[in-house]
């Protein structure tokens, strides 16, 4: 079974400031790792994703995060913070076969201040 | 190019009665599911079908939930006898699945929701 921490249900960073969102992760196969950012009344967008390969990962909006094995880490970073990075950002997991289904986090609420 | 579709996108019922949502999926997508999310959690997951097939059902599905894809495009969830405790927002997901073993699903893409209160 596969699970998901998610440090801080809300955190708060000024506009222009270093965004890091935690997430650790327990799995007993190498997972796949996901981080998804939800504004108020949409779905879920998908950020980035590990699976093979490079531990730092790309995504949309200037977000990276880097997967650490030996930390069973995958935190979420974002240089300068932007008004429009408010929202609510989930960790998931999943494992790499099988009916590949989500485990997420509890969330992490995202206020940036002017 | 379109998304993920869920209808409808906020459903207000009095307990007791059944609801059913439906979810399109993007779509030459043959894996569809479906996640719960209540206030202030993570999504969960509930089920999903490869196709037609229903493959997985979570024990949070109780026997009141009935979830299908008779024609292996859009899904419907129904929910009979709805409580209060099933109040929450109802996701769906869709994925491309290649042959395995040696290929893994897509990315899941999620639809907007539908957002369920039970009175």
């Amino acid at each position: 079974a596969q699970s998901v921490t998610q440090l801080g249900s809300h955190v708060s960073v000024s506009e222009g400031a270093l965004v890091l969102l935690r997430c650790n992760y327990s799995s007993s196969v190498p997972p796949y790792l996901f981080w998804y950012v939800q504004y108020p009344n949409q779905g879920l967008q998908l950020l980035l994703k590990y699976t093979t390969g490079a531990t730092l990962v790309k995504g949309i909006n200037g977000f990276e995060a880097e997967f650490k094995k030996s930390e069973t880490s995958f935190h979420l970073t974002k240089p300068s913070a932007h008004m429009s990075d408010a929202a609510e950002y989930f960790c998931a997991v999943s494992l790499n076969f099988g009916n590949e289904k989500l485990t997420f986090g509890t969330g992490t609420r995202l206020t940036i201040i002017p | 190019d379109t998304g993920v579709s869920q209808n409808p996108r906020h459903k207000i019922t009095k307990r007791g009665q059944n609801v059913t949502f439906r979810c399109d999926p993007i779509s030459e997508h043959n894996r569809l599911y479906w996640y719960r999310q209540t206030l202030g959690q993570g999504p969960e997951f509930l089920t999903y079908f490869q196709n037609e097939a229903q493959l997985e059902k979570s024990r949070l599905l109780s026997d009141r939930f009935s979830a299908e894809r008779p024609k292996g495009s859009f899904s419907t969830l129904e929910i009979q006898r709805t409580e209060q405790g099933d109040s929450a927002m109802y996701l769906c997901a869709s994925s491309l699945a290649g042959r395995r073993p040696f290929r893994r699903t897509d990315t899941q893409y999620f639809g907007p929701g539908t957002r369920l209160t039970v009175l």
